[in-house]
């Protein structure tokens, strides 16, 4: 089967880094999105991952362990417009399909 | 630049009655286009995917049906609505992946807030 974990929630504190985390068992695999969504909005992309390692971008970095079925979505230097859902997705070995987890809703505080 | 337009953006309807959610493409072609379902809180469900005309795949069982006429056009269908069916739904397209590092992340339409009554 097909599944794609992250947790639920999670609360940090503006200014800080979060690392939200993922893991998942697919049909084979064909890279690994990061989709931000705020509410009530459709999702954007942020970042793909297709080989190990870390990939960065700005204040968002994402790492990939394809061995370990993991990845995690790094923000770092938190400010209140980050408080949104975090959507961690994989595209299959098809290459057609894009498979979502059920997103990480976080809140961001001052 | 491309572009997904996906319409209506909110849709009240009653059980039983029909439903038919558009979504068109613009600045690509032959795009690779996605029904997505997300219920209040969860993340997405895919329902659909065409790699081409007339080429529907679908993921689960549900009175949904997608069509695609045109190859930019993507169109989402129900003869009959259940209160079930209630949810945000998603449109999104994607490009062809060629090669092992190709991004080909998914571009999303504003949705359908669909509630049945």
């Amino acid at each position: 089967g097909q599944n794609i974990d992250q947790p639920t929630e999670m609360t940090a504190t503006e200014g800080a880094i979060v690392q939200i985390n993922c893991t998942y068992q697919t049909s084979g695999f064909n890279g690994l999105f990061w989709y931000q969504q705020h509410a009530g909005e459709a999702p954007t992309f942020l970042s793909y991952n297709v080989l190990d390692g870390l990939e960065e971008k700005g204040r968002f970095s994402s790492f990939l362990s394809r061995s370990k079925g993991y990845s995690y979505l790094l923000l770092k230097e938190l400010q209140m417009k980050d408080s949104a859902s975090y959507l961690c997705a994989v595209r299959d070995g098809g290459g057609f399909k894009t498979i979502f987890g059920a997103g990480t809703r976080l809140f961001v505080k001052a | 630049s491309q572009t997904i337009h996906q319409w209506p953006a909110t849709l009240v309807q009653p059980v039983g009655s029909p439903l038919s959610l558009e979504c068109t493409v613009e600045g690509t072609s032959n795009p690779n286009l996605y029904w997505y379902r997300q219920a209040a809180g969860r993340g997405l469900q895919l329902l659909f995917y065409s790699i081409g005309i007339d080429q529907i795949s679908s993921e689960v069982p549900q009175n949904l049906s997608a069509s695609r006429p045109q190859d930019r056009q993507f169109i989402l269908s129900s003869k009959k609505l259940l209160l079930s069916d209630s949810g945000f739904y998603l449109c999104a397209w994607s490009g062809r992946a060629t090669g092992y590092s190709r991004n080909t992340e998914a571009f999303f339409g504003q949705g359908t807030r669909l509630t049945v009554v």
